[in-house]
């Protein structure tokens, strides 16, 4: 079945580390790939997406992902976690011609 | 320029109640979109407006939920009669219309959500 799928659901990490969250989708064609974040209170906010072209995506607040095509992955990294960045994080994708597909998140807590 | 807004932040109603919630796209936007989170689940896409027009339905649940967008502004969803399966949290986005498919995606702006309890 097609599917976005973060296999993290809940992830701590310290101040300061590197993060890295995991994002499999399951499309037949490589569709279109976005990295969402909300923070409490907040609503979605778009860190980063991919249509085409380099395969590495610079976001917002220091966020990258990478697209493996061979890996049907689209992974979120930031070399160095800041508090503020505790918050859900949702994988999603946009198959050609149809609405978005949203993983099931994954919740980041930052410890200082 | 104002964001997404969305009313209330937190309903908290009975079984069997009616929940109405409210929606105000940008300013100028055309889609209007509703999704819900069920149960700290995926996001699940529930209908698209395209102005006032219902583009698509296919996410709706079942014939208790009810949206509308008369004058294609505003947007309400109405659960009647509400029941334990429909708390969540429901997000509204919008964005501009735009020639082409992705386009209208990839400049969707989310609201914050209204956070239903059903008990």
């Amino acid at each position: 079945a097609q599917s976005v799928t973060q296999p993290d659901i809940h992830i701590t990490v310290s101040e300061g580390a590197s993060l890295e969250l995991r994002c499999n989708y399951s499309y037949g064609a490589t569709p279109y790939l976005f990295w969402y974040v909300q923070s409490p209170g907040q609503g979605l906010q778009l860190l980063l997406k991919y249509f085409s072209g380099d395969t590495l995506v610079q976001g917002i607040k220091g966020f990258e992902a990478e697209f493996k095509r061979s890996q049907s992955s689209f992974n979120l990294r930031k070399p160095s976690v800041h508090w503020s960045d505790a918050a859900e994080y949702f994988c999603a994708v946009v198959p050609y011609g149809q609405n978005f597909v949203f993983g099931p998140g994954t919740r980041l807590s930052v410890l200082p | 320029e104002a964001g997404v807004t969305q009313f209330p932040s937190h309903s908290v109603i009975e079984k069997g109640q009616t929940v109405t919630l409210r929606c105000d796209p940008i300013s100028g936007h055309d889609n209007l979109y509703w999704y819900r989170r069920v149960m700290g689940k995926e996001i699940k896409f529930l209908l698209h407006f395209v102005k006032e027009s219902k583009q698509d339905e296919s996410g709706m649940p079942n014939n208790r939920f009810l949206a509308e967008r008369t004058g294609g502004t505003y947007s309400t969803l109405k659960v009647q009669p509400a029941e334990l399966e429909d708390s969540g949290v429901y997000f509204c986005a919008s964005s501009q219309l735009v020639a082409g498919g992705i386009s209208t995606n990839e400049k969707l702006f989310f609201g914050s959500g209204t956070q239903l309890s059903v008990l």
